[in-house]
């Protein structure tokens, strides 16, 4: 059975750096046939699509994030991260990694790490 | 980015009843939409993809229709564990994007 797993602190201080990592098990995460998404979950913006990594290592993230966003896979962990820079309280939310099927929407996810951004 | 229109926002609704709610998108995405339940506390799950395509283990009485910009999704006979919030997503160009959600509740 595909899982997929989300860690990382719950509190972030302004302007610092938000860093998640996602544990995938079931399923290879060098798998061509499946990418790997970062979402997440506001009150005030809905869902939003953050970014997706590719098996290869390339990256494909929305443009109202790609200046402070980087995003990294690590096969050997069957992992892959998440590192938002400079953040204040609008990224406050509800992060979710998810399973990216191309034709197909988002199939697996993670069960959402609630990251408040607070000094 | 394409914009997401759900409608209504809330349904109130019995059980046995059957409901749709509609997605509309600002441009033509083909059959390029999921759609999506959630639970409180839980994530998101894929019902539909492909706009009419149901995804393993999702109860039949779920469907979904469209193509272009115009999409539905009908339960046909709600049951209990139905009540919860549906969103839609289009999969069409980057960045993805979702519909406010449709909050189906028990009247």
């Amino acid at each position: 059975q595909v899982q997929l797993q989300e860690s990382g602190p719950g509190v972030v201080r302004p302007s610092e750096t938000l860093s998640l990592s996602c544990t995938v098990s079931g399923v290879s995460i060098s798998d061509n046939a499946y990418y790997w998404s970062w979402l997440r979950q506001s009150a005030g913006k809905g869902l939003e699509w953050i970014g997706r990594i590719y098996p290869s290592g390339s990256t494909s993230y929305n443009p109202s994030l790609k200046s402070r966003l980087t995003l990294s896979i690590d096969r050997s962990k069957n992992q892959f991260s998440l590192s938002l820079t400079s953040v204040t309280a609008a990224d406050t939310a509800v992060y979710y990694c998810a399973r990216d099927v191309a034709v197909a929407g988002f199939d697996f996810w993670g069960q959402g790490s609630l990251v408040t951004v607070s000094s | 980015d394409i914009q997401m229109t759900q409608s209504p926002s809330t349904l109130s609704a019995s059980v046995g009843d059957r409901v749709t709610v509609t997605c509309r998108t600002s441009e033509s995405i083909g059959r390029r939409l999921a759609w999506y339940q959630q639970k409180p506390g839980s994530a998101p799950n894929l019902l539909i993809f492909q706009a009419s395509n149901l995804e393993t283990g999702v109860p039949s009485r779920f469907s979904g229709s469209g193509f272009g910009t115009e999409f539905t999704l009908t339960v046909s006979s709600l049951q209990a564990d139905d009540f919860a919030t549906y969103f839609c997503q289009q999969y069409n160009s980057e960045p993805y994007t979702f519909g406010q959600g449709t909050r189906l509740e028990i009247k």
